[in-house]
């Protein structure tokens, strides 16, 4: 069972524009909620992360949403660079738990 | 300061050969992650260890054994592959206090 699920595989965007990247979950204990991104031949790097005290947290260009009614959390970075193509994941855990729970992750494209 | 690092990089094995991927970091963490990669199925948790000397199982142990016998290194066995063990292979590490996972840069193997 899915418990932490990204279902769009692929997303292009063009340069310049904003991209949503967008997650669902489904177990209600998850409080920490966290997105990687991954290139190509290289293991993820982390991202950004928020806490469920919080609805929104931002870092330069990328800002996550996070909906706890509606157990949906959301990516958005503006505006999109070409450096931005890579694949993203995000993760959620529960407190005082030790592991990550990984979407299957959304490939973005930047198109110049 | 390297961080996480994995040996080897590629392997080719063959159905029922046995190897060993190490991990290895030098953060001084406490805790490490074996995760497999797979197409459309995001990072799946192989095992992971909460300190030197334990280990616990994650979602897909079966087939892969682990051991933690200094804190920085972290083994992952496969005593005999399988084609259904072709993946790639991430190693992460974390400080106990963050759920910010580091991860190494990957090995892919490919079991024939």
């Amino acid at each position: 069972d899915q418990q932490v699920k990204q279902n769009s595989p692929s997303l292009s965007v063009q340069e310049g524009r904003i991209s949503i990247l967008n997650c669902d979950y489904t177990n209600s204990m998850f409080d920490y909620f966290l997105w990687y991104k991954k290139y190509p031949a290289e293991g993820p790097t982390f991202l950004i992360s928020i806490s469920s005290i919080k609805d929104k947290n931002e870092d330069g260009r990328f800002t996550v949403f996070l909906n706890k009614s509606a157990k949906h959390l959301s990516l958005h970075i503006v505006p999109s660079q070409p450096g931005d193509s890579a694949v993203y994941f995000c993760a959620a855990s529960a407190q005082g738990a030790q592991k990550l729970v990984f979407g299957q992750g959304t490939r973005l494209t930047i198109n110049p | 300061n390297a961080g996480v690092t994995q040996t080897p990089k590629f392997r080719v094995l063959k159905t029922g050969q046995s190897m060993t991927l190490l991990c290895a970091q030098d953060m001084n963490h406490e805790y490490m992650y074996w995760y497999r990669q797979d197409p459309g199925m995001g990072l799946r948790l192989i095992h992971y260890s909460v300190g030197e000397g334990t280990t616990a199982k994650g979602e897909v142990p079966d087939g892969y054994n682990v051991s933690r016998l200094k804190k920085q290194n972290f083994l992952l066995g496969l005593e005999s592959a399988a084609p259904s063990q072709t993946s790639v292979y991430f190693c992460a590490s974390k400080q106990g206090a963050t759920d910010t996972q580091y991860f190494g840069p990957g090995t892919r193997l490919t079991v024939l």
